[in-house]
C-alpha cells in the first residue's frame, strides 16, 4: 500500500524559511507527478505547488506554482530517497496553513493518495 | 485561475437522508472535475473523478454528474461516517487546478 508521510512544519516567523518533506513509499516514485496542497486555519482547499514525473505532463521535474507563492517557493524531488520536497522563503502570515502532499497512482484519477499533512504557523 | 463555487456552504441533514451538493465552474472544464470528502485529523479522500467516476473503494452510495460548467455530488441514504466537508476541484490544466470553497453536511 502506497503511504504520503509529510514532516517539516514548524512555527516560524515573517520572513523565515522553512522546508517541508513528503516521503513517498511504494513503487515507481519517478512516474509520478507530486502536489502540494494546503488548507489555512477555517479556510478551505488551495493548491500550491506540483512537480511532474516521467508519466508528465512535460518533462520530468517541471515545476508548477500557484501565483500567491512564485518567488518564494521550490519543490524539487529526490528520486535516490523518494523524497519531495517544498521549500519555503520570505514566510508571510498567509502561509499559515496545514500543508498536505498528495499524488496520482491511478490512471485516470486525480490526486487519489494524500498525506495527512504537516502544519506551518508563521507568526512573530 | 478558474473559479469554483459550491453550494450550499453548510448542509444539515440526517441520516438516511439524501443530499446533492452543487459545484459550477467559472469556464467550462469539459468532465475535468473531482469530488473529495475531508474530515478532521484524517487524509483527504478522493471520492469521484472525471465527473462521475467512482474512485477505488467509495461505497456506492456516492455519485457525481454534470460536464462543462456544472456539477453535482449526490450522496443517497447518508450514513453516520458521511458527516464531514466536501470541496469539488477542476483539474482541466492539470496538475494546476483550483477547489471550491467546500460544503460543510452537518447533523
Amino acid at each position: 500500500e502506497v503511504h504520503l508521510l509529510e514532516s517539516g512544519g514548524d512555527l516560524v516567523q515573517p520572513g523565515g524559511s522553512l522546508r517541508l518533506s513528503c516521503a513517498y513509499s511504494g513503487h515507481s516514485f519517478s512516474s509520478y507527478v507530486f502536489t502540494w496542497i494546503r488548507q489555512a486555519p477555517g479556510k478551505g482547499l488551495q493548491w500550491v505547488s506540483s512537480i511532474s514525473g516521467l508519466s508528465g505532463p512535460g518533462t520530468f521535474g517541471t515545476t508548477y506554482y500557484t501565483d500567491s507563492v512564485k518567488g518564494r517557493l521550490t519543490i524539487s524531488r529526490d528520486s535516490s530517497r523518494n523524497m519531495v520536497y517544498l521549500y519555503f522563503f520570505d514566510l508571510k502570515d498567509e502561509d499559515t496553513a496545514l500543508y498536505y502532499c498528495a499524488t496520482t497512482l491511478s490512471v485516470g484519477a486525480n490526486l487519489d493518495s494524500w498525506g495527512q499533512g504537516t502544519l506551518v504557523t508563521v507568526s512573530s | 485561475d478558474i473559479q469554483m463555487t459550491q453550494s450550499p456552504s453548510t448542509l444539515s441533514a440526517s441520516v438516511g437522508e439524501t443530499v446533492t451538493i452543487t459545484c459550477r465552474a467559472g469556464q467550462s472544464i469539459s468532465d475535468f472535475l473531482a469530488w473529495f470528502q475531508l474530515k478532521p485529523g484524517k487524509a483527504p479522500k478522493l471520492l469521484i473523478y472525471k465527473a462521475s467516476s467512482l474512485a477505488s473503494g467509495v461505497p456506492s452510495r456516492f455519485s457525481g454528474s454534470g460536464s462543462g460548467t456544472e456539477f453535482t455530488l449526490t450522496i443517497n441514504s447518508l450514513e453516520p461516517e458521511d458527516f464531514a466537508t466536501y470541496y469539488c476541484q477542476q483539474y482541466i490544466y492539470y496538475p494546476v487546478c483550483s477547489f471550491g470553497q467546500g460544503t460543510k453536511v452537518e447533523i
